[in-house]
């Protein structure tokens, strides 16, 4: 079946360094997008993975191991705004051009 | 207007009513798509158009029905709901890569917050 797992609710501080894990079993895989979500807004595009490895772009970083069916998303320097959920979605090799997304990561920013 | 709209954005209907969700993207993509988000749920597709045409119907209730005029608009046509259906309906768009298979990043839009009475 196909299924993404994700933690349901991270709480970090002001300052510091979190990383919000993505695992995920489908059908076919044709990249992995992370998403923040801030509550009643948009899901807003972060980062996107198709080859193994590491992308960084200035604070948030996004890996990839295929074998491993496993990402994640690093947020350094951690900022108030930054509290939000974070969805992982996976795109499938279908042809039907559909994403599988997980339930998402509420991130809770302290001072 | 930039991006992906929706209209309106909150919404409260009884089950015996007939309304409609409009979703405009503006960003020359040939993809649409509606999801719904339920609380604690993934967002779950529900339909997906590309080039105008329907190509995919994620087991949707009959209650819902697209529309897809052209590849710049989209609407959600609503009748005789359940309140299980409260929920937040987003739009979505992107440029399907030519000579597939994929797609590049889904765009989207601010939802519409659905209430069924």
């Amino acid at each position: 079946g196909q299924n993404i797992d994700q933690p349901t609710e991270m709480t970090a501080t002001e300052g510091a360094i979190v990383q919000i894990n993505c695992t995920y079993q489908t059908s076919g895989f044709n990249g992995l997008f992370w998403y923040q979500q801030h509550a009643g807004e948009a899901p807003t595009f972060l980062s996107y993975n198709v080859l193994d490895g590491l992308e960084e772009k200035g604070r948030f970083s996004s890996f990839l191991s295929r074998s491993k069916g496993y990402s994640y998303l690093l947020l350094k320097e951690l900022q108030m705004k930054d509290s939000a959920s974070y969805l992982c979605a996976v795109e499938e090799t279908s042809g039907t051009y559909k994403y599988i997304f997980g339930t998402g990561t509420r991130l809770k920013v302290l001072a | 207007e930039t991006g992906v709209t929706q209209t309106p954005r909150h919404l409260v209907m009884g089950m015996t009513n007939k309304k409609s969700l409009k979703c405009e993207q503006h960003l020359g993509h040939n993809a649409m798509y509606w999801y719904k988000q339920s609380a604690k749920k993934p967002l779950e597709l529900m339909f997906v158009y590309n080039f105008k045409e329907q190509t995919e119907n994620n087991s949707v209730p009959s209650r819902f029905s697209p529309e897809c005029p052209n590849s710049s608009h989209l609407f959600l046509h609503l009748h005789t709901l359940q309140p299980e259906d409260s929920a937040l309906y987003l739009c979505a768009s992107s440029q399907v890569r030519a000579g597939g298979p994929g797609t590049d990043t889904q765009y989207f839009g601010p939802g519409t917050r659905l209430t069924v009475l």
